[in-house]
């Protein structure tokens, strides 16, 4: 039984550079999540998917940021140009949805970002 | 804003002791989620325990209990016969919707 991975582990890049995390969730799970956490924070909703589709997107999120989940497996998150702010842990979760709002969310390890 | 609160940053407790970790939120909605998730230095976050709040009945796992106070909106975990692996950062969520709204986190230190 796999839980959800993410990779890479860690990314340092310097400010301007473009940077694109993977999730890949628990197989059966049919809802994704990616979450932002600062240093000392708990983490903060930044979009949501149901299947491949994207329904909610904070306002976290500006249009440097982008998001996909095609065929409604993996999910990737793009940042681009990046900047000194988006320093952070991007947390992504998985959930299966058995027909409730909410649904308990599995969370994988984390991508470090620090950005130069 | 709907708001989680944890007022501890920190809590050091005794191994074989007890502690209480505090969560009071904010929400308007009648039927939602609370939960504790642990996250361990470097290491991933995991569920500690799970309530729903159409239920009186407070949710146990093992050693972790929770004292649920809908109207007053609390929402504490009770870590009994603490023991070294539980030394983590606590973070305490609501349901919004789909998504989880959490703390700042309570970090807890167990000392031997």
């Amino acid at each position: 039984d796999t839980g959800v991975s993410q990779n890479p582990r860690h990314k340092i890049t310097k400010r301007g550079q473009n940077v694109t995390f993977r999730c890949d969730p628990i197989s059966e799970h049919n809802r994704l999540y990616w979450y932002r956490q600062t240093l000392g924070q708990g983490p903060e909703f930044l979009t949501y998917f149901q299947n491949e589709a994207q329904l909610e997107k904070s306002r976290l999120l500006s249009d440097r940021f982008s998001a996909e989940r095609p065929k409604g497996s993996f999910s990737t998150l793009e940042i681009q140009r990046t900047e000194q702010g988006d320093s952070a842990m991007y947390l992504c979760a998985s959930s299966l949805d058995w027909g409730s709002a909410t649904d308990t969310q599995y969370f994988g390890p984390g991508t470090r970002l620090t950005v130069l | 804003a709907q708001t989680v609160t944890q007022s501890q940053p920190e809590m050091s407790v005794q191994e074989a002791e007890t502690v209480t970790l505090s969560c009071t939120y904010d929400t308007s909605e009648s039927d939602y989620y609370l939960f504790w998730y642990k996250q361990p230095p470097s290491r991933q976050m995991i569920l500690v325990i799970r309530q729903e709040a159409y239920k009186q009945q407070n949710a146990t796992e093992n050693r972790f209990s929770v004292n649920f106070q809908k109207a007053a909106k609390s929402f504490s975990l009770k870590i009994s016969d603490s023991q070294l692996g539980d030394a983590a950062m606590y973070f305490c969520a609501r349901s919004n919707d789909y998504k989880l709204s959490f703390g700042a986190g309570t970090t807890v230190t167990v000392r031997a």
